[in-house]
């Protein structure tokens, strides 16, 4: 069965500081693997997605994750935090497509001044 | 597009109630997602459908809960007799195909 790791429960940065959000996920192929962000009382937002090929992937609002095989990790990165990216993040894991998404439990950021 | 609606936002109710939810998905999209939230987890699937067509059913729904998606259009899920172990926040989500799901701001039910 998929699952995922998000080791951090919670993460500060501060604003312009660069930022790296863990996911370790499991599965026996080449996953499809998703980050969502969701910000209070609302739903969840798609940021990127990796399907194939080229590892390192750009999303929305600046973000980028890179897929490592050998380690089993898609991490999400930004360059540079800003006070709207306050929010939680979650990594998640398919086996093919959008169907039967498995999700992480979520990393809750905080950006301070 | 006016995105998916979610009704009610907030419900709280006694426990060995019954509750009723609705979604409105993006009118052109096929598919319906039904996802719980609890505290401090990410979402987990339920069940979703292709037009009126229930594909497939998490474990995790159990006889106390049915979706029904009569027309293709709107969905409910409905909880019978609810329990403590129910609270959560409820999403729905749809897409076009199997294409990226877009959701709405969720439901969230309290039991009391």
């Amino acid at each position: 069965a998929q699952s995922v790791t998000q080791p951090d429960i919670h993460i500060t940065v501060s604003e312009g500081a660069s930022l790296e959000l863990r996911c370790n996920y499991s599965y026996g192929a080449t996953p499809y693997l998703f980050w969502y962000v969701q910000s209070p009382g609302q739903g969840l937002q798609l940021l990127l997605k990796y399907f194939s090929g080229d590892t390192l992937v750009q999303g929305i609002k600046g973000f980028e994750a890179e897929f490592k095989r050998s380690q089993s990790s898609f991490n999400l990165r930004k360059p540079s935090v800003h006070w709207s990216d306050a929010a939680e993040y979650f990594c998640a894991v398919a086996p093919g497509g959008y169907q039967k998404v498995t999700f992480g439990t979520g990393t809750k950021l905080q950006v301070i001044p | 597009d006016t995105g998916v609606s979610q009704d009610p936002r907030h419900k709280i109710t006694k426990r060995g109630q019954n509750v009723t939810f609705r979604c409105d998905p993006i009118s052109e999209h096929n598919r319906l997602y039904w996802y719980r939230q609890t505290l401090g987890q990410g979402p987990e699937f339920l069940t979703y459908f292709q037009n009126e067509a229930q594909l497939e059913k998490s474990r995790l729904l159990s006889d106390r809960f049915s979706a029904e998606r009569p027309k293709g259009s709107f969905s409910t899920l409905e909880i019978q007799r609810t329990e403590q172990g129910d609270s959560a926040m409820y999403l729905c989500a749809s897409s076009f195909g199997d294409q990226p799901q877009h959701f709405g701001d969720g439901t969230r039910l309290s039991i009391l």
